[in-house]
């Protein structure tokens, strides 16, 4: 079974700072995905990044990166230049593959962006 | 490209009733979950088919719910009879296949009195 934890539960930053989301997750498989996926204030949840776990290179995409360690079972997850749009519930995510293939979501990390 | 289709959005009904969820995922996705949502916490899933064989229901409470998914596209999730304890949002999402991301559609918030 899966386990992930997201340990900060709320954070509050102002418009154009910089913030890190932490997710640790647990698995006993060596071949597995991750994913972040954003719940915005309508609760629609909408899909961000995607990880192999064979790969560790970490990426930028705009205003987003994310930070994956395999050895520490972490995927940190940043927001740059924060926007009050960005305001939502974000979820850590992995899952295996094949017949087992189930995302397991986290509790959430509600971020506020101040104006 | 249209999303994943859920309706209704809202539903509000009595204990011991049924209701019925229906969900019209991506055109092309073979990959349908449903997962429940609790108020505070992320979404849990309840059932995933490919194409029209639901691989996984073990998280399915079949005492009171089921779901079907003919001919591999359009899905329908059901409780009967509804409890208090069913009040949540109703997530369909899909995929490619259980590699891929998932496109979560609207969700139906249910809320049983």
């Amino acid at each position: 079974a899966q386990k992930v934890t997201q340990a900060q539960t709320e954070i509050s930053v102002v418009e154009k700072e910089d913030v890190t989301l932490d997710c640790v997750y647990e698995t006993r498989d060596t071949t597995y995905y991750l994913f972040w996926y954003k719940q915005p204030p309508s609760g629609e949840l909408v899909f961000l990044i995607r990880r192999n776990s064979f790969d560790e290179q970490n990426e930028i995409s705009g205003r987003y990166s994310w930070n994956f360690q395999k050895s520490t079972s972490s995927f940190n997850f940043t927001i740059t230049a924060s926007q009050v749009v960005d305001s939502a519930v974000y979820f850590c995510a992995p899952t295996l593959t094949g017949a087992n293939s189930k995302l397991t979501f986290g509790k959430g990390i509600t971020l506020s962006v101040r104006p | 490209e249209a999303g994943v289709v859920q309706s209704p959005r809202y539903k509000i009904i009595e204990k011991k009733q049924p209701v019925a969820f229906w969900c019209n995922p991506i055109s092309g996705h073979n990959t349908l979950y449903w997962y429940r949502q609790n108020l505070g916490q992320g979404p849990e899933l309840l059932i995933r088919y490919e194409n029209e064989e639901a691989v996984d229901d073990s998280q399915l409470p079949k005492d009171r719910f089921s779901a079907e998914r003919l001919k591999g596209v359009d899905s329908t999730l059901k409780i009967q009879p509804a409890e208090l304890g069913d009040s949540a949002v109703y997530l369909c999402a899909s995929s490619q296949d259980e590699a891929y991301e998932q496109y979560f559609g609207p969700g139906t918030r249910l809320t049983v009195t």
